[in-house]
């Protein structure tokens, strides 16, 4: 069974650094590139980035282009999505999700990040 | 890279068969056969519906199917069912390695 398991919530006040991750099971972790996708409270699903984890390919949408850093470790079967100084606007819930066909076939449970002061 | 356009919200009654749309461009739904449809159930992760364009994963029942007409794909949810409200977004490859979702349609099932 595919199973993506991400780090839990996360509080942090604006320009502090964060990286959350995201540990994937039950299948070969680098055949299969993994997405990361934003859902700001009560909005719609923001496509961010992928990684391929075989070479740490990656390629951000260009409206997080700069702002975040999509990076994997092989050898522990785990995506990481990190941010260098945070917003207000980046409070929202973060998927993980293994893409298969351009599709993301199976998600994780979600981190939820708040960025407060 | 624009989201993908879908209606705000399409409603029907149990057991009717309702469609939400999805329009992008020639650059995304209309160049790649690589349109997928998640749902997404209040405060869970989304699933996986449909994938290129018309294709269910295991476990997704045939009541749910896609297509696809030039810039516009569409999923039908057929004998409508109380646990079919949710919201769906569509998403694209767009290009590149790029993909883009729309922007999300509530189901109701009055």
């Amino acid at each position: 069974e595919v199973q993506l398991v991400q780090s839990g919530a996360e509080v942090r006040k604006p320009g502090e650094s964060l990286r959350i991750s995201c540990k994937g099971s039950g299948y070969a972790f680098t055949s299969y590139w993994i997405s990361w996708v934003r859902q700001k409270p009560g909005k719609g699903l923001e496509w961010m980035g992928r990684i391929d984890p075989s070479d740490s390919y990656t390629k951000n949408s260009p409206s997080f282009q700069g702002h975040v850093t999509i990076s994997a470790d092989k050898s522990i079967s785990t995506a990481y999505l990190q941010w260098s100084s945070l917003k207000a606007s980046d409070t929202a819930m973060y998927y993980c999700a293994v893409d298969t066909s351009m599709a993301q076939r199976d998600w994780g449970q979600g981190t939820l990040v708040t960025v407060s002061s | 890279q624009s989201a993908l356009t879908q209606p705000p919200s399409a409603s029907g009654s149990p057991g009717q068969s309702v469609t939400i749309s999805c329009t992008g461009t020639s650059s995304d739904v209309g160049g790649y056969n690589y349109v997928s449809w998640h749902q997404q159930h209040p405060g869970k992760a989304p699933k996986l519906m449909i994938y290129e364009v018309s294709k269910r994963p295991s476990g997704v029942p045939d009541r749910f199917s896609g297509s696809k007409s030039g810039n516009t794909a569409s999923l039908t949810v057929s004998g409508l069912q109380a646990e079919d409200e949710a919201d769906y977004y569509c998403s694209s490859y767009a290009g590149s390695n790029t993909l883009v979702f729309g922007g999300g349609t509530k189901l109701t099932v009055l």
